[in-house]
């Protein structure tokens, strides 16, 4: 199974700071990765597909880069509904894997 | 537009099995596969495996064998998770998802879980 590392586990912010979170694959999935932002209670929601095609609907403040086993989110002047858990996967090869996830929270 | 509604919470008592329906809307619903995925309480997410909506066959990640069963209903654009045998360590919230996936070479496939239902918490105490 591919193993999916995401840090950090979390980290405090700004409204306005500009915030990057690092997702590594145990084995190289090329560009067969998307991020997640899950809200408490809610479900999560797509918003990098293909490491660095933004979902529609998703702000532009929200950018994925990488390839291979090493991945970036980055969100530009974080906003108040910002403040989630991202989660990176996979698609590469069954079983599809997460992140552990990221939690932003605010400073 | 595309809507994924789950079924209610279920509270069961150790030993009993659940039924977790995910009844879809707003798109043709055997042209995308669709996923379940589990959250145990303050945890993240782990990919229980999927189901074809177009023959039927699931797949099952390794530790969702045995216990788990996809099943549908295409009549009325719905999926089924039953799990048996419920202990507490399968108190979680499970969430489908639709699977939209748009290339594939060899075996690996871009896909992406675009749309989701909004999750049904399962408790199992006694």
């Amino acid at each position: 199974d591919i193993q999916m590392t995401q840090s950090p586990s979390s980290l405090s912010a700004s409204v306005g700071d500009r915030v990057t979170i690092t997702c590594r694959a145990s084995h190289t999935i090329y560009t067969y990765l998307n991020w997640y932002e899950q809200k408490p209670g809610k479900a999560p929601k797509l918003l990098i597909f293909a490491a660095s095609d933004l979902q529609s609907g998703v702000p532009s403040r929200f950018s994925g880069r990488g390839s291979g086993t090493d991945f970036t989110l980055t969100i530009t002047s974080l906003q108040p509904e910002d403040f989630a858990t991202y989660y990176c996967q996979q698609s590469y090869s069954a079983p599809l894997t997460f992140g552990g996830g990221t939690k932003v929270e605010i400073k | 537009q595309v809507q994924l509604v789950q079924s209610g919470s279920e509270l069961r008592e150790p030993g009993a099995s659940v039924m977790v329906s995910c009844k879809a809307s707003g798109y043709t619903f055997t042209s995308y596969t669709l996923n379940w995925v589990r959250q145990s309480p303050g945890q993240g997410l782990e990919w229980m495996g999927d189901i074809n909506t177009n023959t039927g066959n699931p797949t099952y990640a390794q530790g969702f064998t045995g216990r788990f069963v996809f099943s549908l209903d295409t009549s009325v654009s719905t999926a089924y998770l039953q799990i048996s045998g419920l202990t507490s360590e399968d108190t979680a919230v499970y969430y489908c998802a639709r699977d939209f996936t748009f290339y594939c070479v060899g075996s690996s496939c871009q896909r992406r879980f675009d749309s989701w239902g909004q999750g049904t918490l399962v408790t199992v105490s006694s």
